[in-house]
């Protein structure tokens, strides 16, 4: 258990919606990252949050989008949904933007498994 | 920009027995991370070991070890006394030291466990 969760488990949406994902980090984790994993792909990053602020972001387009509260929750949403969205939602919290020793680097949730049809 | 290859997509070993994932890796950066992640059926993905670039001594964590060999690039997991619940998705990955957002990750090597 990394103290890090993440609902829905699971989640079916058609194409064209929108969808919101949601993250609770451990108390004290002001660092969240989201990434994306394809079937039979490692996670692909697809933004960080430092202090409510995007503070990173990959090859994603405008259409991801994210929110990071003060009370250690996050969320990733998701408009326009393309079939090719669909794949498992990892979050990864930590206490420090720059983790220096291994307990400070990226704790991971169990993910959101997202199906678009 | 970094890249991150896993060459075997799956492998076994015996339990008890010992085995070694490989990893290597491109960037043009000298100071940087290097991880294994463990990814079980549950998939909450789990760190391993973590090995920082400017270290040459090779990162222990129990029965976990690394091969990590800088000039070449490659980054290897050994996994000494196989267990049951080692069967996992393996991920090495890696991370600039001078950047604070991603993690760059391979595509992953299954790991099965023989009884």
């Amino acid at each position: 258990e990394t103290g890090v969760t993440q609902s829905p488990t699971h989640l079916i949406k058609t194409r064209g919606q929108q969808v919101t994902l949601r993250c609770s980090s451990q108390s004290g984790h002001n660092t969240v990252s989201w990434y994306q994993q394809a079937l039979g792909q490692g996670p692909q990053f697809i933004f960080q949050y430092y202090r409510e602020e995007e503070n990173g972001r990959g090859n994603f387009p405008p259409r991801f989008s994210g929110l990071q509260f003060p009370n250690y929750s996050s969320e990733l949403n998701v408009n326009a949904l393309e079939l090719d969205d669909s794949a498992l939602y990892l979050c990864a919290s930590s206490p420090s933007r720059f983790p220096r020793k291994m307990d400070d680097e990226q704790y991971f949730g169990p993910g959101t498994r997202l199906t678009v049809t | 920009a970094q890249t991150v290859t896993q060459s075997q997509p799956e492998m076994s070993v015996q339990e008890a027995e010992t085995v070694t994932l490989s990893c290597t890796y491109d960037t043009s950066e000298s100071d940087y991370y290097l991880f294994w992640y463990k990814q079980p059926p549950s998939r909450q993905m789990i760190l391993v070991i973590r090995q920082e670039a400017y270290k040459q001594q090779n990162a222990t964590e129990n029965r976990f070890s690394v091969n990590f060999q800088k000039a070449a690039k490659s980054f290897s997991l050994k996994i000494s006394d196989s267990q049951l619940g080692d069967a996992a998705m393996y991920f090495c990955a890696y991370r600039s030291m001078n950047r604070d957002d991603k993690i760059i990750f391979g595509k992953g090597t299954r790991l099965h466990i023989l009884p």
